[in-house]
């Protein structure tokens, strides 16, 4: 059974970089899938952040690339999140997915199998 | 606001059957595969429907999906008070260049 688990400071500053990790169990990252993040801002619903295959290539939502990063450890079966210059509307409950597309390529078209817990994150000083 | 449009709240009662309609363009669900999500109170989102209309393994019949030109919508027959939470769809926008949710719609089973 897959397993995710986020694991990452759950105050940050504003202006800072949020650092998320999610370990994988269960699962090889380097056989396939997309992996990637979600955000939901308390009481309200669900935004994708992005998407990192086990080679490195990412796609990330247009509204936050600029502040986003993500990577990939194979070595660790971990991937994880950066997102920089935050302000109070990045206050969200974080959750790393798996991706289940239709290539090894990025086209979008699939659907997140697994999740994790989700990991609250506040953006205060 | 989202491109995906749900009905903020549906309410049934149990045995009854409610359906979930998540309405978008040809740039989203016209075009790409549509996939529904259950979160139960104070839980991560579950996959529930993907590719339109199949279920994960352990879904119950219950829970079905359907696609017609730029709508989809979720179907629970059957309905449990179990079945109280909030139901997401989502799918690829290619105008957007991003994977769109729906705002979410809360399902009460009075």
């Amino acid at each position: 059974q897959v397993h995710l688990q986020e694991s990452g400071p759950g105050l940050v500053k504003p202006s800072e970089t949020l650092s998320l990790t999610c370990a994988v169990s269960g699962y090889s990252i380097n056989n396939g899938y997309f992996w990637g993040w979600i955000r939901q801002p308390p009481g309200k619903g669900l935004e994708w952040i992005g998407c990192i295959y086990h080679s490195g290539s990412t796609s990330y939502n247009p509204s936050l690339r600029s502040r986003v990063t993500m990577l990939a450890d194979t070595s660790k079966n971990h991937f994880s999140l950066k997102l920089n210059s935050v302000t109070a509307a990045d206050t969200a409950v974080y959750y790393c997915v798996r991706f289940e597309g239709y290539s090894s390529s990025w086209s979008g078209d699939g659907f997140f199998d697994y999740w994790g817990q989700g990991i609250l994150v506040t953006i205060s000083s | 606001q989202s491109v995906l449009t749900q009905p903020p709240s549906v309410s049934a009662a149990p045995g009854q059957k409610v359906t979930i309609s998540c309405s978008g363009s040809s740039s989203n669900i016209g075009n790409n595969y549509v996939s529904w999500y259950q979160q139960l109170p104070g839980t991560a989102p579950k996959l529930l429907i993907y590719d339109n209309n199949k279920r994960p393994s352990g879904i119950p019949d219950r829970f079905s999906g359907s696609k017609s030109g730029t709508s989809a919508t979720l179907g629970i027959t059957g309905l449990q008070t179990g079945d109280e939470a909030d139901y997401y769809c989502g799918t690829w926008d290619s105008s957007l260049s991003g994977v769109e949710f729906g705002g979410g719609t809360r399902l009460t089973v009075l």
